[in-house]
């Protein structure tokens, strides 16, 4: 069962912040955050690796509470190059198994 | 280098046809993927390689049949596709699984090859 992930979709304005929360009801072992353009690839975007891990990616920041099974991601100060869609996702533990999150819409407007 | 390489880019086919979609990287990574995403929607997992084996079937009907000739290479081979099987197939490439949690890494993706059976 993949990780949901919500809001499913938000719009913001050129300098607003936003919080996109992951859940799964398995345990997370590893939380990757990626972010894809239409028409692109997903990119990856930072790994957290143990519980209460928070990590930084230029003003794109994430946490993972291992207890809780969440993790979320921090844009702040938003920029129109952060539109796209942001997927969490996690490895079944021990395997290559990687799943990909249900994903959420980002609309940055100017 | 640090791309992987899909060809090609856009691919229509008829439901009799046989086709091969490719993927190449020159990363060193041990791990390779295939991944089916429908529009709107997260990519699914379809196959995964470790060292040049297949190491996850994801119940993928057997019209699709993955192959991994080497290291650096990854070859999806389509036959008698059906038209719900059109959607952006994406490869994707990582280290071994526990230099990816040692290390911090992820995984690459290459940009895809955009699938049409008409």
């Amino acid at each position: 069962q993949q990780p949901v992930q919500s809001p499913q979709a938000v719009i913001l304005r050129e300098g607003e912040d936003a919080v996109i929360n992951c859940s799964s009801s398995k345990a997370l072992y590893s939380v990757h955050w990626y972010r894809q353009k239409h028409g692109e690839a997903p990119v990856f975007l930072m790994i957290l690796l143990k519980g209460g891990e928070q990590k930084g990616h230029e003003k794109i920041s994430a946490s993972f509470n291992e207890k809780k099974q969440q993790s979320s991601l921090y844009l702040t100060a938003s920029q129109l190059s952060y539109s796209g869609t942001y997927f969490c996702g996690s490895r079944e533990g021990g395997t290559y198994k990687y799943i990909f999150g249900t994903g959420t819409r980002l609309k940055v407007l100017a | 280098d640090t791309e992987v390489t899909q060809t090609p880019k856009h691919l229509v086919m008829g439901m009799t046809n046989k086709k091969s979609l490719k993927c190449e990287q020159h990363m060193g990574h041990r791990a390779m993927y295939w991944y089916k995403q429908k529009a709107k929607k997260p990519p699914e997992l379809m196959f995964v390689y470790s060292y040049e084996k297949l190491s996850i079937n994801e119940s993928v009907p057997s019209r699709f049949s993955p192959e991994c000739p080497n290291s650096s290479l990854l070859n999806l081979h389509l036959h008698a596709l059906q038209p719900e099987d059109s959607a952006l197939y994406l490869c994707a490439s990582s280290h071994a699984k526990d230099r990816v949690l040692s290390g911090g890494y992820g995984y690459t993706f290459g940009s895809g090859t955009r699938l049409t059976v008409v």
